[in-house]
């Protein structure tokens, strides 16, 4: 079993739904919890972060951590075809000197 | 801030030849990551450095890649000799704390 899991998607919806992605994860002592968006052909681009608990918000993303389900989720709002991109999340332990364990990417498409 | 940088953005080579890919970290970071990235396995961590000494190399495949970083603003990842396998998308990463910034990569094809 890996310790984050991810579904691969894809996942297609249309022009202004309400996107969640989401990973669980295994290993109880991640703290730091991170989504990235990588488009096609770039490297990832760090998109939110958050530590322990709790929600983020950042515009149109929300980043949701549930630590007692080893559950993250990532919502947007709004969605724009723009926002077509793969998702991963990444999270890491705090002693861990920054090493951070990737999900396998969630494929988005968003459709005008 | 420039970001990360790698060189070369692509890379064609035959098998047996050896391949060297450069990274220069974000002034100020003193985490750099060298990951791969393929279809079938995602996103791979290889190798990373903490103030230019290697801390941990578990996820080097084998003992053709090495990796050095000479100084805290360049990295170099090395395959030789390389192999069709190796053909994949090779990132650098750099980071202060727990945010790794990702350089454009290089898109390595082996023949």
């Amino acid at each position: 079993q890996k310790e984050v899991e991810q579904d691969p998607g894809p996942l297609s919806v249309p022009e202004g739904a309400i996107v969640s992605l989401n990973c669980t994860y295994s290993n109880s002592a991640f703290q730091y919890f991170m989504w990235y968006r990588q488009y096609s052909r770039k490297g990832p681009e760090l998109l939110m972060y958050t530590y322990s608990s709790g929600n983020k918000e950042d515009g149109r993303f929300t980043a949701q951590v549930d630590k007692s389900s080893k559950y993250i989720s990532l919502f947007i709002r709004d969605s724009q075809p723009s926002d077509s991109a793969t998702y991963l999340c990444a999270m890491s332990v705090y002693n861990q000197g920054g090493k951070l364990i990737f999900g396998q990417g969630t494929e988005l498409s968003v459709k005008p | 801030d420039a970001g990360v940088i790698q060189s070369p953005r692509h890379e064609v080579t035959e098998m047996g030849q050896e391949v060297t890919l450069r990274c220069k970290p974000i002034s100020g970071h003193d985490y750099l990551f060298w990951y791969r990235q393929t279809m079938m396995r995602g996103l791979e961590l290889l190798i990373y450095f903490n103030n230019n000494v290697p801390i941990d190399d578990s996820g080097m495949p084998e003992d053709r890649f090495s990796a050095k970083m000479p100084n805290a603003s360049f990295s170099t990842l090395k395959i030789q000799p390389s192999e069709p396998r190796d053909s994949a998308v090779y990132f650098c990463a750099s980071s202060r704390f727990y945010e790794q910034y990702f350089g454009p990569g290089t898109r390595l094809t082996v023949t």
